[in-house]
Parts: structure tokens; C-alpha cells; sequence
């Protein structure tokens, strides 16, 4: 069965820093993973994904997160912080192991906050 | 317009009651999903749908029984409520069959209380 572990629940910066938020993933076929954004009293929005073409995928708002299969990671990163994307970040994986249906695996969360 | 809603935005009942969550999506996509989200913010797959039909049951009590009228919809109808399904309730919806691999689009949740 699939899974992906964030390390960090709680990731702070300031305006303008590099962001980085990690994601490992365990799953016994090639994944396909997500990186999705949680604003305040929102839903969920797809910030990139990875379905093994690039290993570099560049997503929205500046984002991009590179698939490492020998580190089993898919890390986002954006190079300088702006104060809207104080949100929270789910890294997600998916596949069809145990049966026919693709199923969406979501991570625990990490909160970013930006500081002015 | 709202691509994926869902009504209410907040529920706040009595353990005990009976309630149910509505969710609409107007993107024509063919499989809708319930998702639950804990205090933790974590974030779990109850339930989807691929026109009309169960695709996906995770091992969710079944005091919680999902119904599809039609593939637009896909309404969670919670009986006997307990304090533990206090959580926000996701409804999404993706264009693909449930064998392909697609964005999901989320609605904006409804917060459950039960006191």
C-alpha cells in the first residue's frame, strides 16, 4: 500500500526565504504524485503533479518539486516566499495497488507560515 | 460558479441525530469522492463514486451511507451521530473514470460539529 510522510507539521519563514517542504513516499508501483494547497476555510487546490515525465515539475504560484526515486522523495520548493502562500501543503500519492481504482493518499499536512 | 459545492458550510447537531451533507458539481466529471478531514488536519478517502456506482468504500462505519442520484451528485447521510465524526467532510470530484489518474477539484467542506 501506498503512503507518503511530511516531515515538519509547522514550517516557518520569512518573506522572501527559500520555501521547502518535504514529502517521502512508499509505494510498491511507480507512483504518481501530488502536491495540493489548503487556504483557510477552503478546499484543496492542485499545486503540481507527477506522473513520470519530467522529474522537475513546475506548478502554480512558482512552485516546482523534483521526483528523486533513489531518495523516495518529491520535496516543494519555490525560491522566494510571498506572504499569500501562508496556507497548508498536503503532498498526496496515488496509485492502484489493491485493486483496479486509482485512490488518492494524502500526507499529514504541513503548515507554512510567512513572516513579514 | 462554484465548480464543486456543498451544503451546509456548518453543521452543528446533538449526538444522536441523523443529518446529511449535499454536494453538487457542475464540471460534467464522471467520479465524485467523500473525503474526511480529522482536527489534525489529516485528510482520508471515505467514499467514491463513478456514475453512480461505489467504486471506493474505505472502512468507514456504516452509520455513514453515501447515495448518488445521479453522477452530479453525491449526497453522505450520516445516522446516529457520535463526538468522533466532529471533522470537516471534503466532497471532490475528477473527470476520470476512477482507473485514470486526474486532478481532483475540492469543494469548500462542511464543518461538523457534534455536541
Amino acid at each position: 500500500a501506498q503512503s507518503v510522510t511530511q516531515l515538519g507539521s509547522h514550517v516557518s519563514v520569512s518573506e522572501g526565504a527559500l520555501v521547502l517542504l518535504r514529502c517521502n513516499y512508499s509505494s510498491s508501483v511507480p507512483p504518481y504524485l501530488f502536491w495540493y494547497v489548503q487556504y483557510p476555510n477552503q478546499g484543496l487546490q492542485l499545486l503540481l503533479k507527477y506522473t513520470s515525465a519530467a522529474t522537475l515539475v513546475k506548478g502554480i504560484n512558482g512552485f516546482e518539486a523534483e521526483f528523486k526515486k533513489s531518495e523516495t522523495s518529491f520535496h516543494l520548493t519555490k525560491p522566494s516566499a510571498h506572504m499569500s502562500d501562508a496556507a497548508e501543503y498536503f503532498c498526496a500519492v496515488s496509485d492502484r495497488s489493491g485493486g483496479s481504482n486509482y485512490k488518492l493518499t494524502f500526507g499529514k499536512g504541513t503548515l507554512l507560515t510567512v513572516n513579514p | 460558479d462554484t465548480a464543486v459545492s456543498q451544503t451546509p458550510k456548518y453543521l452543528v447537531t446533538q449526538m444522536g441525530n441523523d443529518k446529511s451533507i449535499k454536494c453538487e458539481q457542475n464540471l460534467g466529471h464522471d467520479t465524485m469522492y467523500w473525503y474526511k478531514q480529522d482536527s489534525k488536519k489529516f485528510l482520508k478517502i471515505m467514499f467514491s463514486y463513478n456514475n453512480k456506482e461505489l467504486i471506493i468504500n474505505e472502512t468507514v462505519p456504516n452509520r455513514f451511507s453515501p447515495k448518488s442520484p445521479d453522477k452530479a451528485h453525491l449526497n453522505l447521510h450520516i445516522n446516529s451521530l457520535e463526538l468522533g465524526d466532529s471533522a470537516v467532510y471534503f466532497c471532490a470530484s475528477s473527470r476520470g473514470t476512477g482507473t485514470t489518474n486526474e486532478k481532483l477539484f475540492f469543494g469548500s467542506g462542511t464543518q461538523l460539529s457534534v455536541l
